[in-house]
């Protein structure tokens, strides 16, 4: 099955500096890369996506790239908000109707 | 955008009563729905797949006469912990994939169930 490793566990950064959370997976099957943001006590939700069609995709302050060769995603925050302050999940999926493989979160803290 | 709702967010239980949990699509269709399970400080696992009109699907070490699954229409999945006990306290998210033809579709998380057996 899927695996899904993801770095740093806790990353703290200067209000307005960047933040990236890098993750790689095993499967190559897998297509479907999703970002999740979850705040304390809350479901998480999806801050952006990305597909294996592309190698990178960009949100206003927020983007991910993908390596399908070397099979790892990064998740890249510019100027970074206090409200930016969570725990973010990457995740990975064959796509379809298949479920998502979770990696184990990095909590981010955003110092103002 | 889409949303999910689950109730209730949170629920105290007693030992060896059965609790029900809701989750439900609420501006499209889900076809597909699915079950996690979060412990503290800790990622999401996979408990079930739940599809409309068919049994549900469950993990390797999930039991299935514990947690029930019943996914009786487009919008609704509900959760049955029976015969809970201190160490099914947890925090229970359901999440949603839109219908066919948006197979494709990200997946869309209720709020979570935090679930506390006394």
């Amino acid at each position: 099955g899927e695996n899904v490793e993801q770095h740093p566990s806790t990353l703290s950064v200067q209000e307005g500096d960047s933040a990236v959370i890098k993750c790689t997976y095993s499967d190559s099957a897998s297509n479907y890369f999703p970002w999740y943001k979850q705040e304390l006590g809350k479901g998480p939700q999806l801050i952006i996506d990305i597909r294996s069609n592309v190698g990178e995709k960009k949100d206003q302050r927020i983007a991910v790239t993908l390596n399908k060769t070397a099979k790892h995603f990064s998740l890249h925050i510019t100027e970074t908000q206090p409200e930016d302050s969570a725990v973010y999940f990457c995740a990975a999926s064959k796509g379809g109707a298949n479920n998502l493989f979770f990696g184990t979160g990095t909590r981010l803290t955003v110092i103002p | 955008g889409a949303v999910v709702s689950q109730h209730p967010s949170r629920v105290i239980c007693k030992s060896g009563t059965s609790v029900k949990i809701e989750c439900r699509s609420l501006d499209f269709q889900a076809t597909t729905m699915f079950w996690y399970r979060q412990f503290p400080k800790q990622s999401l696992m996979l408990m079930a797949t739940s599809n409309e009109g068919s049994k549900a699907t469950y993990e390797q070490g999930v039991e299935k006469d514990k947690f029930l699954i019943n996914h009786a229409s487009l919008t609704l999945s509900t959760l049955t912990v029976t015969s809970a006990h201190p160490e099914d306290s947890s925090f229970y998210i359901c999440s949603a994939r839109g219908v066919a033809g948006a197979a494709n579709s990200p997946l869309h998380f209720g709020n979570g169930t935090r679930l506390t057996v006394t």
